[in-house]
């Protein structure tokens, strides 16, 4: 299937850890995102990447890093995990003209 | 930078009844408008979307309709079914680019 995919989809950790959460999209697409969505279902744009630029937005601490091994990947690293990290983190690409498909999800509890 | 406006943010409605959804938006730059649906459990999953070249799109029992001048688009919703059941995101963005904004999301549940 043609799709965007997220592993793990539920990740629980101690304050303090440092975790990755992996995504990959066989679309073809030349953009890939990360968006953390809260209690109150609120989608907030984390970074976007392609193979020429990364934004960040500037709310986002710099505990958290996107890492892209190549262009059908981007991986969100996020150190010393604090409790208000938990919510739910959705990995999105996109193509020119094409609106954002989204992976399932993960759903980061930290404890 | 642009604001997206989304009401109601919970709708209930009788199965077969209609349900509608609007949004506005604030920059005028804002050419592509987006609809999402989220299940329980589940990533938002394109459902429609509209560029500002069109005044209205239908597929089967969901339409989107776009004013220009008034900045708001809205969702509707013919003949709801229980499987509609899910929060409904609009968005506006220039170009689908990385200016790309949501709106807060509406809860919509059809009861059977």
């Amino acid at each position: 299937d043609t799709a965007v995919s997220q592993t793990p989809k539920y990740l629980v950790t101690q304050m303090g850890n440092d975790k990755s959460i992996k995504c990959e999209q066989n679309l073809g697409h030349d953009t890939m995102y990360w968006y953390k969505q809260d209690s109150k279902k609120f989608l907030k744009i984390m970074f976007s990447y392609n193979n020429k630029e990364l934004i960040i937005n500037e709310t986002v601490p710099n505990r958290f890093s996107p890492k892209s091994p190549d262009k059908a990947h981007l991986n969100l690293h996020i150190n010393s995990l604090e409790l208000g990290d938990s919510a739910v983190y959705f990995c999105a690409s996109s193509q020119a003209l094409t609106g954002r498909q989204f992976g399932p999800g993960t759903r980061l509890l930290v404890l | 930078g642009e604001n997206v406006e989304q009401h109601p943010s919970t709708l209930s409605v009788q199965e077969g009844d209609s349900a509608v959804i609007k949004c506005t938006y604030s920059d005028s730059a804002s050419n592509y408008f987006p609809w999402y649906k989220q299940e329980l459990g589940k990533g938002p999953q394109l459902i429609i979307d509209i560029r500002s070249n069109v005044g209205e799109k239908k597929d089967q029992r969901i339409a989107v309709t776009l004013n220009k001048t008034a900045k708001h688009f809205s969702l509707h919703i013919t003949e709801t079914q229980p499987e509609d059941s899910a929060v409904y995101f609009c968005a506006a963005s220039i170009n689908t680019g990385n200016q790309f904004y949501f709106g807060t999301g509406t809860s919509l549940t059809v009861i059977p």
